[in-house]
């Protein structure tokens, strides 16, 4: 049983564009979703992370918009770039250990 | 320089005999956790722990096996590797008791022939 749900599998985009990554959850115990970015032969890092009780949050180029009643979460990138160029995971966690992952996204920023 | 280190970073191995591979972690964090990444599957939970001496199993324990007997430390056992658990294998740590923001390591890839 899958628990979180990321579409789409990969992504191109060209550069300045917006890159769009969506996830779905089933769990309502969860209340911790982050966006992990990982690029080859490297580790996933932190990317944002958001909790229940807000709609949305934006750091920089990236924002997570959040909502709760649809049991969905995103990942917008704006004015994307090359360097954006990376695998994306959404996962989401709650009080208790454990830590569910979506399957990845791999972006490509074209230039 | 505060970081997650994993060893052995690349490991081949033969079915069957017994594996250990390493987590440490300098930032005192309570959480621990490993993963396996395989393509189009994520990363996958095999166990992890809240605190020292607690371990609970994650999606996928299956074949493996973990200890925390100090803070920093979190090994992934694999008692008798099967070709199934050749993957690459990350480790994780946690400020809190919860998975949180996840710290995680370099990988090990392993391949068991």
């Amino acid at each position: 049983q899958q628990q979180v749900k990321q579409s789409p599998q990969s992504l191109i985009v060209q550069k300045g564009g917006i890159s769009i990554i969506n996830c779905a959850y089933e769990n309502t115990a969860f209340d911790y979703f982050p966006w992990y970015q990982q690029f080859p032969g490297k580790g996933p890092a932190l990317l944002i992370a958001i909790r229940p009780d807000v709609s949305e949050k934006k750091e920089g180029r990236f924002t997570i918009s959040f909502n709760k009643s649809a049991k969905q979460f995103s990942l917008h990138i704006m004015d994307s770039q090359p360097g954006d160029s990376a695998t994306y995971f959404c996962a989401a966690s709650g009080n208790a250990g454990k830590s569910t992952f979506g399957d990845g996204t791999t972006l490509t920023v074209k230039p | 320089e505060a970081q997650v280190t994993q060893n052995p970073r690349y490991l081949i191995t033969v079915t069957g005999k017994k594996l250990t591979v390493t987590c440490s972690q300098n930032m005192n964090h309570e959480y621990m956790s490993w993963y396996r990444q395989d393509p189009g599957l994520g990363l996958r939970q095999i166990y992890y722990s809240m605190n020292v001496e607690v371990t609970d199993k994650g999606d996928v324990p299956e074949g493996y096996k973990v200890s925390r007997k100090e803070k920093r430390n979190f090994p992934l056992i694999l008692e008798s590797p099967s070709p199934n658990q050749t993957s690459l294998y990350f480790c994780a740590s946690s400020l809190g008791t919860g998975p949180g923001e996840q710290f995680f390591g370099p990988g090990t890839r392993l391949t068991v022939l």
